[in-house]
């Protein structure tokens, strides 16, 4: 089975532009979470959806958004970007919300964004 | 909000010895805690993982335990290996699974 995949791989781009990213889970996972991880640091959660609903939000500002398709797929866009949003951004899929119980998150290989 | 302290921030270790990684969580509502093992340039993976109702678990060479009370667990690896060398992230949820809290890593170096 295939993991959870993740477009592009790589990205550059220039202060005030925007970018979509995106993320396909493992089959099956109903539920996407988004983290940002900086160079040096452990990775910090952005977003999570289950069944294309916002699940929860991480300290990230408005120009940070994301959504859910109803295949489970998920983007996340970000706009007016800055040379701070430079990193590491990483999709993880699990199984499900809440109702199934502990639910351990598999992550992708990531989108390396680079802010010019 | 949820913090999560790792230390140390890097670990050098001879081939065959063990190492012994720390956190500590601030969220006592925390119930499950995984560790994530990431190669250079490569995904997190989930190496092993301990639910907060469960003191320790072990998986051949890796060993996790939890002290509740003192918000304290920590990752154990045996007879360490060259391709253990990585950076290994613990982390903490208190739903389940979602919205992982990371520590910000140790770099675990093993000398053949």
């Amino acid at each position: 089975d295939a993991g959870v995949t993740q477009s592009p791989t790589h990205l550059i781009k220039t202060r005030g532009q925007h970018v979509t990213l995106r993320c396909s889970p493992i089959s099956g996972h109903k539920s996407v979470s988004w983290y940002q991880q900086v160079l040096g640091q452990g990775p910090q959660f952005i977003f999570q959806y289950y069944e294309k609903e916002e699940r929860g939000r991480g300290n990230f500002p408005d120009r940070f958004s994301a959504r859910q398709f109803p295949n489970y797929s998920s983007e996340l866009n970000v706009n007016a970007l800055l040379l701070g949003d430079s990193a590491l951004y990483l999709c993880a899929s699990s199984l499900s919300g809440l109702s199934l119980g502990y639910q351990p998150q598999h992550f992708g290989d990531g989108t390396r964004l680079s802010i010019l | 909000g949820e913090n999560v302290e790792q230390h140390p921030s890097t670990l050098s270790v001879q081939e065959g010895d063990s190492a012994v990684i720390k956190c500590t969580y601030s969220d006592s509502a925390s119930n499950y805690f995984p560790w994530y093992k990431q190669e250079l340039g490569k995904r997190p993976q989930l190496i092993i993982d301990i639910r907060s109702n469960v003191g320790e678990k072990k998986d051949q060479r890796i060993a996790v335990t939890l002290n509740k009370t003192a918000k304290h667990f920590s990752l154990h690896i045996t007879e360490t290996q060259p391709e253990d060398s990585a950076v290994y992230f613990c982390a903490a949820s208190k739903e389940y699974g979602n919205k992982l809290v990371f520590g910000a890593g140790t770099i675990l170096r093993v000398k053949s």
